[in-house]
């Protein structure tokens, strides 16, 4: 069956510039996540939705980063005015409940020059 | 949030067992250890957990102490597929609905 996606697979963008990154979930996974994951670095949470809930922003390491999540299913990650040190792997993952397995996407690759 | 121990890495030959081990004497009553892989430039993928009894499925199986305050993820045959970085986790009402991701051990499987 379908996984999770994400797109793009790979994004190449210019310092200040702002980037917005997709992820569509499992279909009827009620809760949606964002790590990412910097070279040589471990997973880090980023944001988390569930249902009709106000998300958990508390991961998102500054004002600049935002996402939304419509219909209770694609969601998108935002980061605006990109620094360098934005460059990471964002992985987005999806789970039926709170606390089931999380399966997660394959990953958007973002650098920023 | 309760921590978790791992080794930075383990070897193993292909076709033998392999136990990865995880301290977490911090856990608490109600959370939930889980066990998630990583192979190379791929996301993360889940394989198993448990609260207090062993448990089995097709990928592995998640040997818990009595006491609960370690645990032993076991691949009953390693394959060269198996080679991944393996991540110990606790989940739980208080712990939260995020993955809280450690150091992880660094498994390579030998031909």
């Amino acid at each position: 069956g379908a996984g999770v996606s994400q797109s793009p697979s790979n994004k190449v963008t210019e310092k200040g510039k702002d980037v917005e990154l997709r992820c569509d979930p499992i279909s009827g996974h009620t809760a949606l996540y964002w790590y990412r994951q910097s070279l040589g670095q471990g997973l880090e949470f980023l944001i988390y939705f569930q249902g009709n809930s106000a998300p958990d922003k508390s991961g998102l390491p500054s004002d600049r980063f935002s996402a939304e999540r419509t219909g209770g299913s694609v969601s998108t990650l935002t980061i605006q005015r990109t620094q360098q040190e934005d460059s990471a792997v964002y992985l987005c993952a999806s789970s039926l409940e709170v606390l089931d397995e999380q399966y997660f996407g394959p990953g958007t690759r973002l650098t920023v020059t | 949030d309760a921590k978790t121990t791992q080794p930075n890495s383990m070897e193993s030959n292909e076709e033998e067992p392999v136990h990865l081990p995880c301290n977490h004497s911090t856990i608490s009553g109600t959370d939930y250890i889980h066990w998630y892989r990583q192979l190379p430039s791929q996301g993360p993928e889940y394989v198993i957990h448990g609260l207090t009894s062993n448990v089995n499925n097709r990928m592995a199986s998640l040997a818990i102490a009595e006491d609960r305050k370690s645990s032993t993820l076991i691949l009953h045959r390693a394959t060269l597929r198996d080679a991944a970085v393996y991540y110990c986790i606790l989940r739980g009402w208080t712990s939260g609905s995020r993955l809280t991701f450690g150091e992880g051990t660094q498994l390579t499987v030998n031909p």
